[in-house]
């Protein structure tokens, strides 16, 4: 079993739907991040979280440390949003250096 | 507009051939981390340095694999000699630890094709 776990794997959506990606997590973390892969692109980090909520734009992110689990959202998706999704966590038994991803999720948006 | 850079963007070499590909983080990042992205394994962390002093390396084949840190300004991941199995896209982050740790940046990566 994977310790970071996301899903769902594949996500289409016609544009302005909410979106909410999910990822589960088995151990314990200082640090929770969403990154954003666009196709052949570079990795951008959205967001990093080690507790409540973070909003930019049309993205917010939750964590729940209790559950080990923590949401992506995207309001009013849009063709742009179009890109994987990785959850990562920095493992506290690793002196929190060290990132664990998910296996990501390919979002598709179409108009 | 701080950025992590790298270079090559993209290098296709022969098989057996040395690969070195360079990093330079953000200026004042203390942190430098080398991955590697394929469609089998995802992202996966090769090795890390903080103060340009080699933190963990164990993701890395000890045997055709070397990372260093010549100075705060550049990191180098050499891959000699390289195979087929190398092809991968490796990319480079940074961040600040200290008290308060800071958003991770990634760069654009190195896309390596080996034949």
């Amino acid at each position: 079993k994977n310790e970071v776990e996301q899903s769902p794997q594949n996500l289409t959506a016609q544009e302005g739907e909410f979106i909410t990606i999910n990822c589960s997590y088995s151990v314990g973390i200082s640090a929770l991040h969403w990154l954003q892969q666009h196709p052949g692109g570079g990795i951008v980090s959205l967001f990093m979280l080690s507790s409540g909520k973070k909003k930019h734009g049309r993205l917010i992110a939750t964590i729940n440390i209790q559950e080990k689990h923590s949401s992506l959202h995207i309001t009013a998706s849009h063709p742009r949003d179009s890109a994987v999704y990785i959850c990562a966590v920095r493992l506290i038994e690793t002196s929190g250096s060290r990132l664990t991803f998910g296996e990501g999720t390919q979002l598709t948006v179409n108009p | 507009d701080a950025r992590v850079t790298q270079t090559p963007r993209h290098k296709v070499t022969e098989m057996g051939q040395e690969v070195t590909m360079r990093c330079q983080p953000i200026l004042g990042h203390n942190t430098v981390f080398w991955y590697r992205q394929t469609m089998m394994q995802g992202l996966e962390l090769l090795a890390y340095f903080r103060n340009r002093a080699p933190l963990d390396d164990s993701g890395m084949p000890k045997d055709r694999f070397s990372a260093e840190m010549p100075d705060a300004t550049l990191a180098t991941l050499k891959i000699q000699p390289s195979e087929p199995r190398d092809s991968a896209v490796y990319f480079c982050a940074s961040d600040k630890r200290g008290p308060i740790t800071g958003e991770l940046f990634f760069g654009e990566g190195s896309r390596l094709t080996v034949l």
